[in-house]
């Protein structure tokens, strides 16, 4: 299997259940993401992982819990959820980071997304 | 804070005719700034990107051009076709550790 694998692709949940989405990689690379897309929004970056550090939290609620055991696997812990936190999640991986100061630019492999929604 | 700008949020042209897209920046400091297409139910998927240090990029049908003193960028897409139908969205990295996406263009192509 090659490049971002997400799973699962639909979830449903209620307020209080606790779930996970997982984002698996085949393509070697260091830097791995976690986005949140709603509709008629930007493309909102929510954690940002670099050699398994976390190097981004880009203010997400705490009921949103990112984990990286390895450079290949990246976990997204749901937990008393909102329904405005319906959403596709994706999640991206990069050869390098993206941003930064030092300017790397790269592509960024987006998986097909998780397709969230809290009832 | 960073901002990326995107215009317009939806196009809608006749196959065969040009289709341009145009993103503007706030973060001076951008030096790498690429395109993707989304397609429904798909994720977004790189199309062409382009460096500061050139002004324009072409990939057959696909060009982008870049004016970093008006800090604007522009997707330039020429015959295009149904398969052209998507969501584009522009993108700048900022200098923090974040890639700031725009709010998205959904593109129809009218056969």
């Amino acid at each position: 299997e090659t490049g971002v694998t997400q799973t699962p692709r639909h979830l449903v949940m209620g307020m209080t259940n606790k779930k996970s989405l997982k984002c698996e990689q085949h393509l070697g690379h260091n830097a791995m993401y976690w986005y949140k897309q709603s509709a008629k929004k930007p493309l909102e970056l929510m954690f940002v992982y670099s050699l398994e550090e976390r190097v981004e939290n880009n203010s997400v609620p705490s009921r949103f819990s990112p984990e990286c055991p390895n450079s290949s696997h990246l976990f997204l812990h749901l937990h008393t959820l909102q329904p405005e936190d319906s959403a596709l999640y994706l999640c991206a991986s990069s050869q390098l980071l993206a941003g930064g100061p030092n300017g790397l630019g790269g592509e960024l492999f987006f998986g097909e997304g998780s397709r969230l929604t809290v009832l | 804070g960073e901002n990326v700008e995107q215009h317009p949020s939806t196009l809608s042209v006749q196959e065969g005719d040009s289709a341009v897209i145009k993103c503007t920046y706030s973060d001076s400091a951008s030096n790498y700034f690429p395109w993707y297409k989304q397609e429904l139910g798909k994720g977004p998927q790189l199309i062409i990107d382009i460096r500061s240090n050139v002004g324009e990029k072409k990939d057959q049908r696909i060009a982008v051009t870049l004016n970093k003193t008006a800090k604007h960028f522009s997707l330039h897409i020429t015959e295009t076709q149904p398969e052209d139908s998507a969501v584009y969205f522009c993108a700048a990295p900022t200098s923090y550790d974040k890639v700031i996406f725009g709010p998205g263009t959904s593109l129809s192509v009218i056969p």
